[in-house]
């Protein structure tokens, strides 16, 4: 099956420093959605990339798919305190099915 | 949030004692899922459904069974658990896609399993 990589595993950053963390396939990926976890709460949707070099953006939060459609990455510009938690990248499968990043947490000194 | 339950929320037993996790949702969704998950590794799938009565095995099933007998409910079972399966348990439901990619699946607030 399919696999992902996500670095860095855990990033410690001070309050209005940029945030960024990556996701990688050795395959070509269909689409790659992203997920945000709270500490102590559940997996949150955040967004899906499907096409080729697709860029989108919420806030301060930039998604990228690469060109080739094998690596991903979620950059937060301006961390706040309200960003700390465990971010996934997901990649889907046949059947409706993901197939998780290992994640990465984020904490922010104020 | 999307409307998914699952019980109990928290659960202490011991090894080689059965436990039955439980999965509700109200949104009519036709694909639930469980997974684990634990320090380092993610979301780790266990076991999916498709529709009632049709379920399949996910990256980590061993020791595990489940059931989903109406499009509400999703049951997983640990037979005889074991301290590995220490864990926190997520459902998660999702819709069929009707457009590009694949729709997002809503996760449960997740059960805290410790087999002692």
């Amino acid at each position: 099956g399919q696999q992902v990589m996500q670095i860095p595993q855990y990033q410690h950053v001070q309050e209005g420093e940029d945030f960024t963390t990556y996701c990688n396939s050795s395959t070509t990926l269909s689409n790659i959605q992203w997920y945000k976890q709270r500490p102590g709460g559940h997996p949150v949707f955040l967004i899906q990339l499907v096409k080729s070099g697709e860029v989108k953006k919420q806030k301060r939060l930039t998604f990228q798919f690469g060109e080739a459609k094998k690596n991903s990455s979620l950059h937060i510009t301006a961390t706040q305190t309200t960003d700390v938690g465990t971010y996934f990248c997901a990649a889907t499968e046949y059947g409706n099915k993901l197939v998780f990043g290992a994640g990465t947490i984020l904490r922010v000194k104020s | 949030d999307a409307g998914i339950t699952q019980s109990p929320r928290h659960k202490v037993t011991e090894t080689g004692t059965p436990v039955t996790l439980r999965c509700h949702q109200t949104e009519n969704h036709r694909y639930m899922y469980w997974y684990r998950q634990d320090p380092g590794h993610g979301l780790r799938l266990i076991h999916y459904s498709y529709g009632v009565k049709d379920t399949d095995k996910g990256e980590v099933s061993d020791g595990y069974s489940v059931s989903r007998s109406k499009t509400e409910d999703f049951l997983l079972t640990l037979e005889s658990a074991t301290s590995s399966q220490t864990s926190v348990y997520f459902c998660a439901i999702s819709e069929v896609s009707r457009g590009q990619g694949y729709n997002e699946q809503f996760f449960g607030p997740g059960t805290r399993l410790t087999v002692l």
